[in-house]
């Protein structure tokens, strides 16, 4: 099946550690993306990735920090740093260039991992 | 900075009744708006993508339509039915060859039978 796979589906933190979330996508999608969700909110960027060895900053990237060895992976580290980091992190991936151009920016998101602190 | 707003925060109707989701952008450069559903605790399944060029699409009982220049982009439901309730999210992308996503805080909608 394609699509992309968060794990784990729940996690806690406990003061003072970092935490690594995973995301894996086998939709060969060039792009991949961090978003945090906290309640009654929209998603705010943390970080984005457009190719391997690359990726940037978002909206809300202190406190975070990822890479991108290998185009299906691009994990996220939640570090001690982050003073709240309890919300729904969701990550999504998309084709950046290459097929058809109506196909770019359409993002498939995964389902998502809720991190609460202990 | 694009700022994304949506309107009404929470909507309650019962079903049958076709209703209106509303959204509203800052900055009408945009590569294209979509719409997602996200279902409580759940990810986001994406419903439609309207590009810059097109004035409106259509999936089903679903219709969403944009007027670039006013910043402004509905959706509309016929025929509401309870498996609608979820919570309903646009996101637009800026006008640039690769760009991200901005997301408004999304209307909550229960139809109830």
């Amino acid at each position: 099946d394609g699509g992309i796979t968060q794990s784990p589906k729940y996690l806690f933190r406990k003061e003072g550690q970092n935490v690594t979330l995973s995301c894996e996508q086998n939709l060969n999608h060039d792009a991949m993306y961090w978003y945090r969700q906290d309640p009654g909110q929209g998603l705010r960027l943390i970080y984005y990735s457009q190719i391997v060895n690359d990726f940037q900053k978002g909206d809300i990237a202190e406190g975070y920090s990822v890479s991108r060895e290998k185009k299906e992976s691009f994990p996220l580290t939640v570090t001690s740093a982050q003073k709240n980091p309890t919300a729904f992190y969701l990550c999504a991936s998309s084709w950046v260039s290459g097929g058809a151009r109506v196909a770019k920016n359409i993002q498939y998101f995964g389902a998502g991992t809720r991190l609460s602190v202990l | 900075k694009q700022e994304v707003t949506q309107i009404p925060a929470a909507l309650s109707v019962p079903e049958g009744e076709n209703l209106v989701l509303n959204c509203s952008f800052t900055d009408s450069a945009i590569y294209n708006l979509q719409w997602f559903r996200q279902d409580p605790g759940k990810g986001l399944t994406s419903l439609l993508l309207i590009q810059s060029s097109q004035r409106e699409q259509t999936s089903g009982r679903l219709n969403a339509s944009l007027d670039k220049s006013s910043g402004r982009s509905t959706l509309y439901i016929a025929a509401s039915q309870p498996g609608d309730s979820a919570t309903y999210l646009c996101a637009v992308a800026l006008d640039s060859g690769y760009s991200t996503l901005t997301f408004g805080k999304g209307t909550m909608l229960l139809v109830s039978p």
